[in-house]
């Protein structure tokens, strides 16, 4: 258990659907992440926000809308996406965002399924 | 834009065996280089390296880091078949204000321990 809990832990959604995933850390930790993890391809920074406020953004397409309503919860809001968009998204979160505050913390993540 | 190379990308041994995994890597302003071990789906922390030449321990993991050289490396000696996993590498850069850029993570080494 690392302290951080992602729901749902599977996902299947068809292409006109809208669901959210979201992300709970108890680590008293300021800074929050999504990443997208896909086979065969590295670990890919989607969104970082630290204290609530978004502070990196990395190209992600608008389909994808991160929500951060306090420094415990994370959002990621998903309509219209496309079978491409299939993966792995893990949350993790850290205490600060550089140094040995940014060792962070990954959730166990949502395996999505877009049809 | 940095990169992180790891190799190699899968790995067959038998129990017992000690593993040498590789992680090069190009930041254009480096901070740290972490390591962490995917079981099943979570990331877990193993590892953060700042300087070069001091070797971190734990249990019967090691890791070094090489500055000049731009490479780590990840030791596991006696291994059992827990130590199944993908281990994933990343560096943290910093921005020309001094900001953090994030973690860029590789590809990841699939390590499999045969009994």
């Amino acid at each position: 258990e690392t302290g951080v809990t992602q729901t749902p832990r599977h996902l299947v959604m068809g292409m006109t659907n809208k669901k959210s995933l979201k992300c709970e850390q108890h680590l008293g930790h300021n800074a929050m992440y999504w990443y997208k993890q896909s086979a065969k391809k590295p670990l890919e920074l989607m969104f970082v926000y630290n204290f609530k406020e978004q502070t990196e953004n990395n190209s992600v397409p608008s389909r994808f809308s991160p929500e951060c309503p306090n420094s415990s919860h994370l959002f990621l809001h998903l309509h219209t996406l496309q079978p491409e968009d299939s993966a792995l998204y893990l949350c993790a979160s850290s205490q600060g965002t550089s140094g040995a505050k940014n060792i962070q913390y990954f959730g166990a993540g949502t395996r999505l399924s877009v049809l | 834009e940095d990169k992180v190379v790891q190799s190699p990308l899968s790995l067959v041994v038998h129990e017992g065996d000690t593993v040498t995994l590789n992680c090069s890597y190009e930041v254009t302003n480096f901070r740290s280089l972490l390591w962490y071990k995917q079981e099943k789906k979570a990331p877990t922390f193993l590892f953060m390296l700042t300087s070069s030449g001091i070797e971190k321990k734990s249990g019967r993991l090691s890791s070094i880091l090489d500055k000049k050289e731009l490479f780590s490396i990840l030791n596991i000696t006696a291994t059992q078949t827990g130590d199944s996993a993908i281990y994933l590498c990343a560096v943290e850069g910093f921005n020309s204000g001094g900001g953090a850029d994030g973690l860029t993570f590789g590809k990841g080494t699939h390590l499999i321990i045969q009994p």
